[in-house]
C-alpha cells in the first residue's frame, strides 16, 4: 500500500551541527505534510507543517522542504543540540484521511 | 487540563482479559484520533472521532477493538480478549477540528499482554 518512509532509520551528528532528515513519500494525493518528533515515553510533539501549494517553510531553527516531483520531504534542523535527540516522523494525509506516518528516524546528538 | 491526558500510562493484561484505555483531550477539542504504535514504528491510525460521532473506525484490527466518545469529549478505547499481538502504545490525539489542524498526543498507554 502506499505510504510515507523515511530514508534513514538512523542519524548521528555533533552538537552545533546542521541536521537534515529525510522522507519520501508515495501518495501523489497527499496535500498535507507533517513533521514530529518524539522522544522516549512520550508521544509525537509537533514541529512544523507544510502545505502542498508551498514548497518550504521555517520555524524556529527548522526548515520544512517540499519537492512535489520526486515526492521527497525534508526536515532540517539547525544548530542541532543534545535535546533535539529524538525520533523524527514525517507525516501525511489527504483531506478527510487519517495521517499516514512513516517509520521514523532516529536523531543523536552528541556533545 | 493543558495537554491530552491518557490513563493508565502502563498496563499489563493477560491474555484473554478486557482493557479500557481513557484519553482525555484539550478541552474544546472537537476531533479525537486513537492510533496504534508498536515498537520501532511510527503510529498506525485506529479510529477518529468528530465530537461524538465516530467518522473512521477503518483502522480498527479486528471486532474486538472498540472506541466511543459519547459525550464528545473523553474517549475509551475497549480492547475484548487481549492478545499478545495487541501489545502496544495507544496514543490518543486532539485537535481543535478536523484532520488539518495540528495535532496534540498524549503520551499513550503502553499495553503488554502476556
Amino acid at each position: 500500500g502506499e505510504s510515507v518512509g523515511l530514508h534513514l532509520p538512523t542519524l548521528s551528528v555533533q552538537e552545533g551541527d546542521n541536521s537534515i532528515i529525510n522522507c519520501a513519500y508515495s501518495n501523489s494525493a497527499s496535500d498535507y505534510f507533517i513533521w514530529y518528533k518524539q522522544e522516549s515515553g512520550k508521544g509525537p510533539q509537533f514541529i512544523i507543517d507544510i502545505r502542498s501549494n508551498m514548497d518550504k517553510r521555517q520555524g524556529q531553527r527548522v526548515t520544512v522542504l517540499l519537492n512535489k516531483t520526486v515526492k521527497h520531504l525534508s526536515l532540517q534542523i539547525a544548530a542541532t543540540q543534545p535535546g533535539d535527540s529524538a525520533v523524527y516522523f514525517c507525516a501525511e494525509n489527504q483531506a478527510g484521511t487519517a495521517l499516514i506516518f512513516g517509520k521514523g528516524t532516529t536523531l543523536s546528538v552528541s556533545s | 487540563g493543558a495537554g491530552v491526558s491518557q490513563s493508565p500510562r502502563y498496563k499489563v493484561a493477560k491474555r484473554g482479559q478486557d482493557v479500557a484505555l481513557r484519553c482525555d483531550p484539550i478541552s474544546g477539542h472537537v476531533s479525537l484520533f486513537w492510533y496504534q504504535q508498536a515498537l520501532g514504528q511510527g503510529p498506525e491510525f485506529l479510529t477518529y472521532f468528530q465530537n461524538e460521532a465516530q467518522l473512521d473506525k477503518s483502522g480498527l484490527p479486528s471486532d474486538r477493538f472498540f472506541a466511543e466518545r459519547p459525550e464528545g469529549s473523553v474517549s475509551t478505547l475497549k480492547i475484548q480478549r487481549t492478545q499478545q499481538e495487541d501489545s502496544a502504545v495507544y496514543l490518543c490525539a486532539s485537535t481543535i477540528r478536523g484532520d488539518r489542524a495540528e495535532a496534540f498526543f498524549g503520551q499513550g498507554t503502553r499495553l503488554t499482554v502476556v
